[in-house]
């Protein structure tokens, strides 16, 4: 079966940096997304990658190793206003979306 | 523009009730979704429609209809509504063609079945 892995939940303090990891099973691999969603909200998109390496995008970077089926969202600086779920995706094969469950992300001061 | 609107925001069925959920987009977006969204779970597919006068079934469909009479325009039927259908519901779009192409959500439907 398909399958995304990502932490329930993780704690953080205000102005550090948190690394949030995703995992993935799936029948092939097209792309992977990082999606952000506030408690009540619609998820909106972070970061998009295809190819292995890093991509940043001012606070929050994104990395993929397609041979270890492996994903990290870095997110650094963190603000009070980055508590937030945060959702893996991969497109497989047959160009299905396939979602994590999401990571609860919880910035203390 | 308002982007991607989905009507309405909350609703309470009881057990056997019907009712529609609306999507609308102004973004002029061919592909448009229906997930739903249920704690400890990733977003699973519904149903989907690739354009105007198309749908086809997703992950999830027993339950549920779509109408995709106009291009701006996405309906989500349930006929006989069950307790288990009482999730958030999101509708999502994109331009589709491409894998990397994001999606745009609605801003959900808190849908509950007694």
């Amino acid at each position: 079966g398909q399958n995304i892995d990502q932490p329930t939940e993780m704690t953080a303090t205000e102005g550090a940096i948190v690394q949030i990891n995703c995992t993935y099973q799936t029948s092939g691999f097209n792309g992977l997304f990082w999606y952000q969603q506030h408690a009540g909200e619609a998820p909106t998109f972070l970061s998009y990658n295809v190819l292995d390496g890093l991509e940043e995008k001012g606070r929050f970077s994104s990395f993929l190793s397609r041979s270890k089926g492996y994903s990290y969202l870095l997110l650094k600086e963190l603000q009070m206003k980055d508590s937030a779920s945060y959702l893996c995706a991969v497109t497989d094969s047959n160009y299905q979306l396939i979602w994590g469950a999401g990571t609860k992300l919880i910035i203390k001061p | 523009n308002a982007g991607v609107t989905q009507t309405p925001k909350f609703r309470v069925l009881k057990t056997g009730q019907s009712m529609t959920l609306l999507c609308a987009q102004d973004m002029n977006h061919e592909y448009m979704y229906w997930y739903r969204q249920d704690p400890g779970m990733g977003l699973r597919l519904i149903h989907y429609s690739v354009g105007e006068g198309t749908t086809a079934k997703g992950e999830v469909p027993d339950g549920y209809n779509v109408s995709r009479l106009k291009k701006q325009n996405f309906l989500l039927g349930l006929e006989s509504a069950a307790p288990s259908q009482t999730s958030v519901y999101f509708c999502a779009t994109n331009k589709g063609q491409a894998t990397s192409e994001k999606l745009f959500f609605g801003s959900g439907t808190q849908l509950s079945v007694l």
